[in-house]
């Protein structure tokens, strides 16, 4: 069952503002990650943070985790047009071969 | 980095046919494969998991009958979608581990049933 909560679901900005997608979880987690997804594709690997984290950073992405609150955010500083597609958290639960739950999802659209 | 291929990425067919679908991963041993199904403008359920040379584990309310699952090596695994129906016209994308735990996903499969 999918246990991950996205918001907002769908996001629409201009070229160069800063996206923020936000997630939510139910249970104690061991990785939370974030993918991208162009439609009709497969899904591109963003980021891990692991649950001992709180910030990580690669690029113009920025991922915060808040395990107290069981959330997760992505900010995507400076957007570009080609940032346009589907963001998905997905978590796990377990070290070792873990099965993802994924979030359902944020569509964002980059306007130029 | 590590390459998980499917084939095929489009398949068209016919009510009350089998299609399989195949996983690969190009350049590492999987310890395990996963199945996951998405509808349009949804997120990925997961189906089932698959070890090699084990049974698969279905995720609760996945018909095992109807989508069967073969990993015969450590770099393949098979979904078979029998008796297919319109309903279950999908994007099938699988994901493979390797030895340290990594998750890679594939490109992903169209199936649509007419």
């Amino acid at each position: 069952s999918q246990q991950g909560e996205e918001d907002p679901q769908a996001l629409s900005i201009q070229e160069g503002e800063n996206a923020t997608m936000n997630c939510s979880y139910k249970t104690s987690i061991n990785n939370l990650q974030w993918y991208r997804q162009n439609s009709g594709r497969g899904l591109v690997h963003l980021i891990l943070i692991r649950s001992n984290e709180r910030e990580k950073h690669s690029g113009r992405l920025r991922v915060t985790l808040d395990t107290s609150k069981k959330s997760s955010s992505l900010l995507i500083t400076a957007s570009r047009a080609a940032d346009t597609a589907s963001y998905f958290c997905a978590t796990d639960n377990k070290k070792g071969a873990q099965k993802l739950v994924f979030g359902q999802g944020t569509r964002l659209t980059i306007n130029p | 980095g590590a390459v998980v291929s499917q084939h095929p990425s489009r398949v068209i067919c016919k009510s009350g046919t089998s299609v399989k679908i195949e996983c690969r991963s190009l350049d590492f041993q999987a310890t395990t494969m996963f199945w996951y199904r998405q509808f349009p403008k949804q997120s990925l359920m997961l189906m089932a998991t698959s070890n090699e040379g084990s049974k698969a584990t279905y995720e609760q309310g996945v018909e095992k009958d109807k989508f069967l699952i073969n990993h015969a090596s450590l770099t393949l695994s098979t979904l078979t979608v029998t008796s297919a129906h319109p309903e279950d016209s999908s994007f099938y994308i699988c994901s493979a581990t390797d030895p340290s735990y990594e998750q890679y996903f594939g490109p992903g499969t169209r199936l649509t049933v007419t």
